[in-house]
C-alpha cells in the first residue's frame, strides 16, 4: 500500500533562517507531487506541483522553492524565511497520469516564523 | 484564487443528527471532491463526484451535485462525535489542469 511521510511535524524558525521540509512517498512510482500551504481558518493554497524528477511548476510567486531530486521525494525550501511564511504546510501525491483525481496528504508541518 | 465556498462556516449538532454542508463554485468543473481534516492533521479524501453524476453515496456520506446551480452538498447521516472535523470541497476544472481548488471549509462539531 502507498504511504506518504512528511517531516518535521512542527518547526519554529527565526526570520531570515533557511527552511527545508521533506516529503517522501512509498509504494507507488512516478506520482504527481504537491506542496500546499494552509493559513489558519483558510483553504489550501497550491504552492508547487511536480509531474516528474526535476520538473517543478510554481503556482504563486513567493519566497519558497521546491525540488524533486528523486522520483518519490519532494522538498520545500527557503533561503531566508519571512514572517508571512508561517503556516501549515502539506505535501500530497496523486497517481501518475490521473489528473484531478484524489489527493493523498501527509500529516503536515506547522511552521512558525518568529 | 478560491473556487469553492463552503456554507456554513461552522456547524454544531448533537450526536445522531444529520449534518449538511454546502459548497458553491463559480466556473465549470470536471469533478468535485470532499475532504475531511482533523485538527492539526492532513486532509483525507472522502468522495469524488464527476460533472455527469448527480448523487453519490459512501457509507454514511451522501454527496449531491447540481451543475446548473454550481453547487454541491455533503450529508453525513447519524453523526458521531468522531465526525468532528473540518470538511472541504475541492473543484477540478479539467482541461489538463493540475490544480484542485479548495474552499475554506466547514468546521463541524458533533456533541456527544
Amino acid at each position: 500500500s502507498q504511504t506518504i511521510h512528511q517531516w518535521p511535524a512542527t518547526l519554529v524558525q527565526p526570520v531570515g533562517s533557511p527552511l527545508s521540509l521533506e516529503c517522501t512517498v512509498e509504494g507507488t512510482s512516478n506520482p504527481n507531487l504537491y506542496w500546499y500551504r494552509q493559513a489558519a481558518g483558510r483553504g489550501l493554497q497550491l504552492l508547487f506541483y511536480s509531474v516528474g524528477i526535476g520538473q517543478i511548476s510554481s503556482e504563486v510567486p513567493q519566497n519558497l522553492s521546491a525540488s524533486r531530486p528523486q522520483d518519490r521525494q519532494f522538498i520545500l525550501s527557503s533561503k531566508k524565511l519571512l514572517l508571512s511564511d508561517s503556516g501549515f504546510y502539506l505535501c500530497a501525491w496523486s497517481a501518475t497520469g490521473l489528473l484531478g483525481e484524489k489527493l493523498f496528504f501527509g500529516s503536515g508541518t506547522q511552521l512558525s516564523v518568529l | 484564487s478560491q473556487q469553492g465556498e463552503e456554507d456554513p462556516q461552522a456547524l454544531s449538532i448533537q450526536e445522531g443528527e444529520n449534518a449538511t454542508m454546502n459548497c458553491s463554485y463559480k466556473t465549470s468543473i470536471n469533478n468535485l471532491q470532499w475532504y475531511r481534516q482533523n485538527s492539526g492533521r492532513g486532509l483525507v479524501h472522502l468522495i469524488l463526484i464527476r460533472s455527469n453524476e448527480r448523487e453519490k453515496h459512501s457509507g454514511r456520506l451522501r454527496v449531491t451535485l447540481d451543475t446548473s446551480k454550481k453547487s454541491s452538498s455533503l450529508l453525513i447521516t447519524a453523526s458521531r462525535a468522531a465526525d468532528t472535523a473540518s470538511y472541504f470541497c475541492a473543484t477540478y476544472p479539467g482541461a489538463g489542469s493540475y490544480q484542485l481548488t479548495f474552499g475554506k471549509g466547514t468546521k463541524l462539531s458533533v456533541i456527544p
